[in-house]
């Protein structure tokens, strides 16, 4: 059960500049906790994208950047390349819930 | 390096029962939160539990009464006793390793996968 809400898909051109939302509720974002991003490239096991809002793991290039206000969060990729082309979580925690929650997840398609 | 390696996945029929088993290499079970997280054919990730790493375990609603996670110090291995299994568990399952004290999914293993035939 999906709690966070998510485009279903975005796309843009090689080089362009897109963003996904993801919108929870006063139970998990809008409860203070931390938005985290995931990519799941096509037939692999997802891999943490962006943790703690806006922080890139080691080895993660800068043109990912996530941000986090209230209840919302985006993921942006600017400078879109065919390699990004995969489906995208964000995930948090939920206190009524007393677990972790994903997002419905984003398609990334590059043009 | 950290490693993750599930195993025991296959096909079972509904009501039955199936225990999945996560070996962890390069960091230590019990010192981290652990979690196995799963995806449907085609569908979204669900996370279904995880167990802390001073015991304390949480399952989602849609497991509840029905899985058991637990981990073996020994083995340094987490698993997932799964049963009275239906169709609608039919997915990819996934371990996971929560850095203690935060929550997120740092790594994550290859999956192994649950067929449920009706």
């Amino acid at each position: 059960q999906s709690v966070l809400t998510q485009p279903p898909s975005v796309s843009g051109a090689p080089g362009q500049r897109v963003t996904i939302s993801c919108t929870g509720s006063s139970s998990n974002t809008g409860a203070g906790y931390d938005v985290h991003w995931y990519q799941q490239l096509p037939g692999t096991a997802p891999k943490l994208l962006i943790y703690g809002n806006a922080n890139r793991p080691s080895g993660v290039p800068d043109r990912f950047s996530g941000s986090k206000s209230g209840t919302s969060a985006s993921l942006a990729i600017i400078g879109l390349q065919a390699e990004d082309e995969a489906d995208y979580y964000c995930q948090s925690y939920d206190s009524s819930l007393s677990g972790y929650v994903f997002g419905t997840g984003t398609k990334v398609t590059v043009l | 390096e950290v490693q993750l390696v599930e195993s025991g996945g296959g096909l079972v029929q509904s009501g039955g029962s199936l225990r999945l088993s996560c070996a962890a290499s390069g960091f230590t079970v019990s010192d981290n939160y652990m979690s196995w997280v799963r995806q449907a054919p085609g569908k979204g990730l669900e996370w279904i539990s995880v167990i802390y790493s001073g015991g304390s375990t949480y399952y989602a609603d849609s497991v509840k009464g029905r899985f058991t996670i637990s981990r073996d110090y020994s083995k340094n291995t987490l698993y997932l006793q799964m049963n009275s299994l239906r169709a609608e568990d039919t997915a990819i399952y996934y371990c996971a390793r929560v850095p203690r004290g935060f929550e997120y999914f740092q790594h994550w293993g290859q999956g192994t996968l649950v067929t449920v035939s009706s």
